[in-house]
């Protein structure tokens, strides 16, 4: 157990809907990185937060948004859901944001599955 | 562009036997961090082992090890003594000083009794 929850495990919901996902970094973290993990495109960096505020952007589509709130846990926000939004959306946590020590540490995942 | 290559889409090796899975990277960055990522069938993202860039000595966790060569920008992960548990996904991955981690494809390694 690597101390990071998300929830929920799994979510099932329908093209054009919208869906939040939680994150809740290990006590003292202060970094929450967002992952997706889908079959075709393997696995991309999608945003990182640190203490409250946007430190680096990867792929992440115009339709998905994040916040992380003043008790640090962490909302990816989908939007306008097509089929290809499928996959696992991981988080992950570190105890700060730049590269002297970045560590992370994933949670279990949020499975979505768009029908 | 930053990209990360895993060639090996699979490999298998028997128990108790040494396996190197392969990864190479293309940067312009004179820093950047190296990691190993292990996936098991649970999905569980875990490090396996970590490389800074500056750091010319190989890595070591118990029964893994790198092989950092920055010029060839390649990184190798060398499995020792291969224990069925060892079963998994392996993520070669590489993160800038700006944070954007780069996963490879991955390389499913599989340990047969």
């Amino acid at each position: 157990d690597s101390g990071v929850t998300q929830t929920p495990k799994h979510l099932i919901t329908a093209t054009g809907q919208r869906v939040t996902l939680r994150c809740s970094p290990r006590s003292g973290d202060l970094s929450v990185y967002w992952y997706q993990q889908s079959l075709d495109q393997g696995l991309q960096f999608l945003i990182q937060y640190y203490n409250g505020e946007e430190r680096a952007k990867g792929n992440i589509l115009e339709r998905f948004s994040a916040q992380q709130f003043p008790d640090l846990h962490s909302e990816l926000n989908l939007s306008s859901l097509e089929l290809g939004d499928s996959a696992l959306y991981f988080c992950a946590s570190s105890p700060r944001g730049d590269p002297t020590y970045n560590e992370q540490f994933f949670g279990p995942g949020t499975r979505l599955t768009v029908l | 562009a930053q990209t990360v290559t895993q060639s090996q889409p699979e490999m298998s090796v028997q128990e108790a036997e040494t396996v190197t899975l392969s990864c190479t990277y293309d940067t312009s960055e004179s820093n950047y961090y190296l990691f190993w990522y292990k996936q098991p069938p649970s999905r569980q993202m875990i490090l396996v082992i970590r490389q800074e860039a500056y750091k010319q000595q190989n890595a070591t966790e118990n029964r893994f090890s790198v092989n950092f060569q920055k010029a060839a920008k390649s990184f190798s992960l060398k499995i020792s003594d291969s224990q069925l548990g060892d079963t998994a996904m392996y993520f070669c991955a590489f993160m800038t000083r700006f944070n954007d981690m780069r996963f490879g494809a991955g390389t499913r390694l599989t340990v047969k009794p």
